[in-house]
């Protein structure tokens, strides 16, 4: 079956280190993005790609690291320059332009914890 | 900027009773307008969108119109069933691809 994969689902993470959540997706969608959800509150983007070997900042950046170098992976990596990296994120991806783009298609998740 | 009110939570009602989760927005331009579902420890799911005013979108008997003179876009269901239960984002999209997210609302269904 076509879809998003993220992986873990469970990730533990200890002060001061960096740790990179993966997404693969099988759709061959061109664009992907990175979402962060904290409790009782809605999505926010990070990063997002709409073409292999470019990426945009989202509106939360700052503390993370994206690459796009294969259409159907879109890794986020999450550095100690985070200061309160824990959350659930989320991993989406889209395709098609203007009146033709679909809707964003989600993974279920990595949810990420500091020790 | 864009962005997205949706009535606060959480919600409780009886199965069979009536939905309705009011949804807001800001937004420049013409933007298309979503819902998405999400049940507990799971991601997002499509459920139901509007490209254009006057839209109504449908799907497992929840429906949406797209009501460009009051910027509103409510989810409404004529009868509630337990596996409802689940948080509900709404969403709009402008140029360039970005989604804009409301908070959730929690619903929880009771038997």
């Amino acid at each position: 079956d076509g879809g998003i994969t993220q992986s873990p689902k469970y990730l533990f993470r200890k002060e001061g280190q960096n740790v990179t959540l993966s997404c693969e997706q099988n759709l061959n969608h061109d664009a992907m993005y990175w979402y962060r959800q904290d409790p009782g509150q809605g999505l926010r983007l990070i990063y997002y790609s709409q073409i292999v070997n470019d990426f945009q900042k989202g509106d939360i950046a700052e503390g993370y690291s994206v690459s796009r170098e294969k259409k159907e992976s879109f890794p986020l990596t999450v550095t100690s320059a985070q200061k309160n990296p824990t959350a659930f994120y989320l991993c989406a991806s889209s395709d098609g332009t203007g009146a033709d783009r679909q809707p964003q298609h989600f993974g279920d998740g990595t949810r990420l914890s500091i020790l | 900027g864009d962005s997205v009110t949706q009535m606060e939570g959480p919600v409780t009602l009886s199965e069979e009773a009536f939905l309705t989760i009011n949804c807001t927005y800001t937004a420049t331009g013409y933007p298309s307008l979503f819902w998405y579902v999400q049940y507990p420890g799971e991601g997002l799911q499509l459920l139901l969108k509007a490209t254009k005013a006057d839209d109504k979108g449908s799907n497992k008997g929840f429906e949406a119109t797209y009501r460009k003179e009051t910027t509103s876009f409510h989810l409404e269901k004529g009868s509630v069933q337990v596996s409802d239960s689940a948080v509900y984002f709404c969403a709009l999209e402008t140029s360039g691809s970005r989604l804009t997210f409301g908070e959730g609302t929690q619903l929880t269904v009771n038997p």
